[in-house]
C-alpha cells in the first residue's frame, strides 16, 4: 500500500517561491507503471492538479502555471518536489501530491496535504 | 483550461438516489474519467475510474453513467456516511488534467 507525505515551510512570503516535498513509501517511486503529481485546494474551494512527474523525469504541467511551476524528481530517496516561483495570495492552499498510473489520469493514492499560506 | 461544470450543491434523504452531473467533458478522452468523495479535513478519495470502475472496497451504491460531453454519478441507497465533497475528474488532452468545481451532498 503506497503511502505519501508532504512536507515543507506552511509559511510564504509574497514574490518568493513556495517548496514542498513529498515522500513515497509502501513501494518506489521508480515503479514503471506510475505518475507522481502535486494538485492544490484553495481554502472553502475545489481541486486544481498542478502538474506530474514521471521517475526519469519526465514533466507536464497545467498550462495555467506552467511558467511558475518546475517538479522533479530524486529517486535515491523516493522523493519528488514541488517549487511554485513569484507566489501570490492567490497560491494560498492545501497542497496535496497524489499518484496516477501512466496514461490513466485518476489518482489512487494521496498524502493527507499540506497548507500554504502566503502572507507577509 | 477550463473547469469541468458541476452543481454547488445536491441533497436526498437516506435511502434516496442522488445524482451529480458533470459537463464538459471532451469527446475524445474516452474513459479517462474519475470521480472523488472528499470529507470535511480528509484528503480525496478516489471513487471512480476509467469512467466506471470502483477501487476495491468502494460501495456498488456508486455508479457513473454517461451521455455525449456529461457523466454523471449517482449513488443509490444514501448513507449518512456518503455526505461529502464529490469531485469529478478528466483528462483534457494535451497532457492537461482538470477537476470539477465540486458537489456539495448534504444527506437531510
Amino acid at each position: 500500500q503506497l503511502q505519501l507525505q508532504e512536507s515543507g515551510p506552511g509559511l510564504v512570503k509574497p514574490s518568493e517561491t513556495l517548496s514542498l516535498t513529498c515522500t513515497v513509501s509502501g513501494g518506489s517511486i521508480s515503479s514503471s507503471g506510475y505518475y507522481w503529481g502535486w494538485i492544490r485546494q484553495p481554502p472553502g474551494k475545489g481541486l486544481e492538479w498542478i502538474g506530474s512527474i514521471y521517475y526519469s523525469g519526465g514533466t507536464y504541467y497545467n498550462a495555467s502555471l506552467k511558467s511558475r511551476v518546475t517538479i522533479s524528481v530524486d529517486t535515491s530517496k523516493n522523493q519528488f518536489s514541488l517549487k511554485l516561483s513569484s507566489v501570490t495570495a492567490a497560491d494560498t492552499a492545501l497542497y496535496y501530491c497524489a499518484s496516477h498510473p501512466v496514461r490513466l489520469y485518476y489518482f489512487d493514492y494521496w498524502g493527507q496535504g499540506t497548507l500554504v499560506t502566503v502572507s507577509s | 483550461q477550463s473547469a469541468l461544470t458541476q452543481p454547488a450543491s445536491v441533497s436526498g434523504s437516506p435511502g434516496q438516489s442522488i445524482t451529480i452531473s458533470c459537463t464538459g467533458i471532451s469527446s475524445d478522452v474516452g474513459n479517462l474519467v474519475s470521480w472523488y468523495q472528499q470529507h470535511p479535513g480528509k484528503a480525496p478519495k478516489l471513487m471512480i475510474y476509467e469512467g466506471s470502475k470502483r477501487p476495491s472496497g468502494v460501495s456498488n451504491r456508486f455508479y457513473v453513467s454517461k451521455s455525449g460531453n456529461t457523466a454523471s454519478l449517482t449513488i443509490s441507497g444514501l448513507q449518512a456516511e456518503d455526505e461529502a465533497d464529490y469531485y469529478c475528474c478528466s483528462y483534457a488532452g494535451n497532457s492537461d488534467v482538470v477537476f470539477g468545481g465540486g458537489t456539495k451532498l448534504t444527506v437531510l
